[in-house]
């Protein structure tokens, strides 16, 4: 089985701060490896993932993820986090094995200081 | 227009009553999926299709039904709603294990 935990439902950061959201997961098989944001009254939309390959994952807006495999982790990071980066992140993982589905991790909520 | 549409986007209804939300997507998707969010729960899966012919339980299908009209259409029934199911709910579709999903911009419940 899969599952993804996610350290800290509320980060705080001030503007032009490093953003760091944490995301473990847990896959018996490769795992593809999903962020994703949400704003207020608006559905899911994709920052970033990771399937194969480079393990540095640059995505939109700025926001980029290593997966690293010895630590289960895939960390989101921003050098400098922008007041328009205040909204709500999801983790998720998946994989080819099964007729899978997507695991979701239960959210961070980012929230920017002026 | 959106890639995923959901209808209604919101919905106020009583206990025991029956309610169907639709999804329609133009993505060309085989994988359809619908999830529940709940604050601090994150998304659960409720029910996926990865063909017409294919309807799968997710993690907490009790109280749903749903219904593979066509490629493009999925639609979620609770047959007697109860105010637990108090949600927000997500359509989404993806490509493959691999691919993101894409969202639909969600269905708000309310059992009063």
């Amino acid at each position: 089985a899969q599952s993804v935990t996610q350290l800290g439902s509320h980060v705080s950061v001030s503007e032009g701060a490093l953003v760091l959201l944490r995301c473990n997961y847990s896959s018996s098989v490769p795992p593809y490896l999903f962020w994703y944001v949400q704003y207020p009254n608006q559905g899911l939309q994709l920052l970033l993932k990771y399937t194969t390959g480079a393990t540095l994952v640059k995505g939109i807006n700025g926001f980029e993820a290593e997966f690293k495999k010895s630590e289960t982790s895939f960390h989101l990071t921003k050098p400098s986090a922008h007041m328009s980066d205040a909204a709500e992140y999801f983790c998720a993982v998946s994989s080819d094995s099964g007729t899978y589905k997507y695991i979701f991790g239960t959210g961070t909520r980012l929230k920017v200081l002026a | 227009d959106a890639d995923v549409t959901q209808t209604p986007r919101n919905r106020i209804t009583k206990t025991g009553k029956r309610i169907m939300l639709e999804c329609s997507q133009t993505k060309g998707h085989d994988r359809m999926y619908w999830y529940r969010q709940d604050p601090g729960l994150g998304l659960q899966l409720i029910y996926y299709s990865f063909d017409v012919k294919d309807i799968n339980k997710g993690e907490i299908s009790d109280g749903y039904s749903v219904s593979r009209q066509a490629q493009a259409k999925f639609s979620l029934s609770l047959e007697s709603a109860i105010p637990n199911q108090t949600a927000l709910y997500f359509c989404a579709t993806s490509s493959g294990a691999s691919g993101e999903l894409f969202f639909g911009e969600g269905s708000r419940l309310t059992v009063l």
